[in-house]
């Protein structure tokens, strides 16, 4: 079982659309969350950390179940520029070093 | 802003032949990195520097090496480069072990 487990997709949505992306995490000592997007022959940067509370930043919503292990990334009216690859970084605790383990992406499509 | 810098960003190797994948960041980060990334395997880490003067092994340490010259910088060597190293590679910093990664644009290496 990979450390880190996303749906490859691709999702193909049309513009103005919702779309969710879920995955799920091995290991329970995980410190701390993120999802990254990622262009076509580009670096992944950041769009946004995972709270435990869960945290919103504009169209984008993401949220942590530590119990079941999985964080969300939830995309609201969904725009051309959204095309990407998103990705799911989980890091370790501090016994392992904050292993930073990446998941290897979801692809996403908005279509006109 | 440079931000996270590698060089070169383009390189064909025959195989058997050394190469240095050269990064540098002015963020002042502590920790630095060293990612390559293959199709439908995502970013998986190669080595990694948590702070100036320590650097351990990721996940797939074999047939390469690395130097943290100084805080700025983190070297990566392949000293006898083998198609299966055909990859892009990239550089990272954080401020912070748990923090967010800043990457570089990518070395795509294709060993022949």
């Amino acid at each position: 079982r990979k450390e880190v487990e996303q749906d490859p997709g691709p999702f193909n949505v049309p513009e103005g659309a919702t779309v969710a992306f879920n995955c799920t995490y091995s290991n329970s000592a995980s410190q701390s969350f993120f999802w990254y997007r990622q262009d076509c022959r580009k670096e992944p940067k950041l769009l946004m950390s995972v709270y435990s509370s869960g945290n919103e930043d504009g169209r984008f919503t993401a949220q942590l179940n530590r119990a079941s292990q999985y964080i969300s990334l939830l995309i609201r009216d969904s725009k051309l520029s959204d095309s990407a690859t998103y990705l799911c970084v989980v890091k370790g605790p501090r016994t392992g070093g904050f292993k930073t383990i990446f998941g290897a992406g979801t692809r996403l499509f908005v279509k006109a | 802003n440079a931000g996270v810098t590698q060089t070169p960003k383009f390189q064909v190797l025959k195989t058997g032949q050394s190469m240095t994948l050269q990064c540098a960041q002015d963020m002042n980060h502590n920790s630095m990195y060293w990612y390559r990334q293959d199709p439908g395997m995502g970013l998986r880490l190669i080595y990694y520097s948590a702070s100036e003067g320590t650097t351990d092994k990721g996940e797939v340490p074999n047939g390469y090496n690395v130097s943290r010259l100084n805080k700025r910088e983190f070297s990566l060597r392949l000293e006898s480069a083998a198609p299966s190293q055909t990859s892009v590679y990239f550089c990272a910093s954080s401020e912070l072990p748990t923090g967010e990664l800043f990457f570089g644009e990518g070395s795509r290496l294709t060993v022949l």
